[in-house]
């Protein structure tokens, strides 16, 4: 099946620690993003990509970090300097510039909490 | 940026009987994508219907349809014979045909269905 992959479902992250999120998706698809989602709010983005090795940062990028070494992926990490990480954080994809009209795919998310 | 707005946090329906979610949005661009997803309490992202604005005809999928009026950037969403499935958060948003592969998405609207 074709799809997006977030893990783990759960996370929990000590004071000082540094966390990593991942996202996989085997949709060919060469747009990928990471948003983040508090309680009761809308979507804020974080990091987006558009190709391999090219990313760009979102509204709210301070104290996150990403990479994207392989189409597939495009994980997420979540640094000590961001000082308030409680969050839904959801990856989402599409096709970019070969499917305009094409909707974003999103995976199951990641719920992080602080310990 | 393109800004989305939803100006209706919350609403209510009795089930069996049509509801309509309200979106405007801010664009100089003629051409790009709208889109309605829904967020159920399990959090997944749903898409539930798209619109092109250079199609004249509004989109329906099944019970849902909306109201395209481009001259006042409003992409309202209705919602016929409400079921208590469709109890959910609800987000509009926003995609240029042109540049970049980034969403924009609004607040969204809780839609909860009365029995």
């Amino acid at each position: 099946d074709g799809g997006i992959t977030q893990s783990p479902k759960y996370l929990f992250r000590k004071e000082g620690q540094n966390v990593t999120l991942s996202c996989e998706q085997n949709l060919n698809h060469d747009a990928m993003y990471w948003y983040r989602q508090d309680p009761g709010q809308g979507l804020r983005l974080i990091y987006y990509s558009q190709i391999v090795n090219d990313f760009q940062k979102g509204d709210i990028a301070e104290g996150y970090s990403v990479s994207r070494e392989k189409k597939e992926s495009f994980p997420l990490t979540v640094t000590s300097a961001q000082k308030n990480p409680t969050a839904f954080y959801l990856c989402a994809t599409s096709p970019g510039t070969t499917g305009w009209n094409q909707p974003q795919h999103f995976g199951d998310g990641t719920r992080l909490s602080i310990l | 940026a393109q800004t989305v707005t939803q100006s209706q946090p919350e609403m209510s329906v009795q089930e069996a009987e049509t509801v309509t979610l309200s979106c405007t949005y801010d664009t100089s661009e003629s051409d790009y994508y709208l889109f309605w997803y829904k967020q159920p309490p399990s959090r997944q992202m749903i898409l539930v219907i798209r619109q092109e604005a250079y199609k004249q005809q509004n989109a329906t999928e099944n019970r849902f349809s909306v109201n395209f009026q481009k001259a006042a950037k409003s992409f309202s969403l209705k919602i016929s014979d409400s079921q208590l499935g469709d109890a959910a958060m609800y987000f509009c948003a926003y995609r240029s045909a042109f540049a970049g592969n980034q969403f924009y998405f609004g607040t969204g609207t809780s839609l909860t269905v009365i029995p």
